[in-house]
């Protein structure tokens, strides 16, 4: 079985201009979580979504934004990109998230604001 | 506010020593409390988690240990191998609008020299 997937894994972005990053979960798996990690932060939680309907949300501003599809994939969008945006973001998907310990985070995508 | 405390930012042992990475808590909610573990280009993957009922589990060469009533709990890695060298995370985690939301420490950098 194929394991998370992220599009795209490095991304170069000006401050001011937004992005999209995509997550493709584990066939079956209907929950989709984020995650920024940083060197100073480490992992925080962004947002999760389950059956397309986001379900809880993280300490971050309106410009983190995300939705699910139908087909459980996900995106996150983040606008107005600031310097501190630069970080490791990572997807991570559950069969059922009311079980603890059954999220498996994808590869992550690196994005470097300039 | 630093929900999961995370000690030492980084570690450095000798193959075939003993690493061991303490984390502390502050929330008497959390009821779930895994470690993962983290290599370079990879997301993070569970590596091994306990239960505030019991004080201490072990899988092969990772042992938790677990103490409630300091909110305290620690990963104990037995004969230490090169290949466990990466970074390691304690969580604590609850449920929360249905699903298990982690709360991750700082990381650690365990380098284990041969």
């Amino acid at each position: 079985k194929a394991g998370v997937t992220q599009t795209p894994r490095y991304l170069i972005k000006t401050r001011g201009q937004q992005v999209t990053l995509s997550c493709s979960p584990i066939s079956g798996h209907r929950s989709v979580s984020w995650y920024q990690q940083t060197p100073g932060q480490g992992l925080q939680f962004l947002f999760e979504y389950f059956s397309e309907t986001q379900r809880n949300k993280g300490n971050f501003p309106g410009r983190f934004s995300g939705r699910q599809f139908s087909n459980s994939r996900s995106e996150m969008n983040v606008s107005t990109l600031e310097l501190g945006d630069s970080a490791l973001y990572l997807c991570a998907s559950s069969l059922d998230p009311g079980l603890a310990g059954e999220q498996y985070f994808g590869p992550g995508t690196r994005l470097t604001v300039t | 506010q630093q929900q999961v405390k995370q000690s030492p930012q980084s570690l450095i042992v000798q193959k075939g020593g003993i690493s061991i990475i303490n984390c502390a808590y502050e929330n008497t909610a959390f009821d779930y409390f895994p470690w993962y573990q983290q290599f370079p280009g990879k997301g993070p993957a569970l590596l091994i988690a306990i239960r505030p009922d019991v004080s201490e589990k072990k899988e092969g060469r990772f042992t938790i240990s677990f103490n409630k009533s300091a909110k305290q709990f620690s990963l104990h890695i037995m004969d230490s191998q090169p290949g466990d060298s990466a970074t390691y995370f304690c969580a604590a985690s609850m449920r929360t609008g249905g699903s298990y939301i982690p709360t991750f420490g700082r990381g650690t950098s365990l380098i284990v020299h041969p």
